[in-house]
């Protein structure tokens, strides 16, 4: 619907483990933003990315990292995981039009369970 | 405090029910404001943009007020498929910067 995928849907890791998850964004969108989500709270911003460079970031530690390439297709991977690294990563593309008021769609996200 | 604030809900409203979300934000710098509407372990998706004018959408209405930081969003004659959690988002600027999101206020219409 929104142009917005991600990979994969679910998954489950060990504490102590790696995991990168995938997006692609909606075409013509060149920012991508990514998300994090716990049960009965609100997405909390981990970081934003612009033309493949890290265009502001939230709260988050080191260990929560990314990457955007050339087709502005993004990345996140989050080391040493964490019981609390539990929830749904929301990936959201935006495209640099002014007029839209920097609507963001997102993709269905990826749930991560760790265990 | 949050720099986004919601209702905290749930709220459990009959068909047929007019109901309002409230939401506040601290930051004044803020730009551009949203209701965005997440049901039950979806993504959260755009419900509608709010401006300094207010703006109505088929049942739905918001509203802004920049000097009280105040927003709202008024639904009338509440169907069975608006139940769901209802998220107000305030992006700071206009550099693509970080969008704001509050808890989010949880909605269930009952029959």
């Amino acid at each position: 619907e929104t142009g917005v995928t991600q990979s994969p849907t679910h998954l489950i890791k060990t504490r102590g483990q790696q995991v990168t998850l995938r997006c692609s964004s909606q075409s013509g969108h060149n920012t991508v933003s990514w998300y994090q989500q716990a049960l009965g709270q609100g997405p909390q911003f981990i970081f934003q990315y612009y033309r493949e460079e890290e265009n502001g970031r939230g709260n988050f530690p080191p260990r929560f990292s990314g990457l955007q390439f050339p087709n502005y297709s993004s990345e996140l991977n989050v080391n040493a995981l964490e019981l609390d690294d539990s929830a749904l990563y929301l990936c959201a593309s935006s495209s640099e039009d002014r007029r839209r008021g920097n609507t963001i769609y997102f993709g269905e996200g990826s749930w991560l369970t760790v265990v | 405090r949050k720099e986004v604030e919601q209702d905290p809900g749930p709220f459990n409203v009959p068909e047929g029910a007019t109901v309002a979300f409230n939401c506040t934000y601290s930051n004044s710098a803020s730009q551009s404001f949203f209701w965005y509407r997440q049901d039950c372990r979806k993504e959260p998706k755009l419900l509608m943009s709010v401006y300094s004018s207010g703006n109505e959408d088929g049942r739905f209405t918001a509203q802004l007020n920049r000097a009280s930081q105040y927003i709202s969003l008024l639904i009338r004659d509440s169907k069975l498929s608006d139940s769901a959690t209802y998220l107000c988002v305030v992006n700071r600027g206009t550099s693509y910067d970080k969008v704001i999101f509050g808890p989010g206020t949880s909605l269930s219409v009952i029959p």
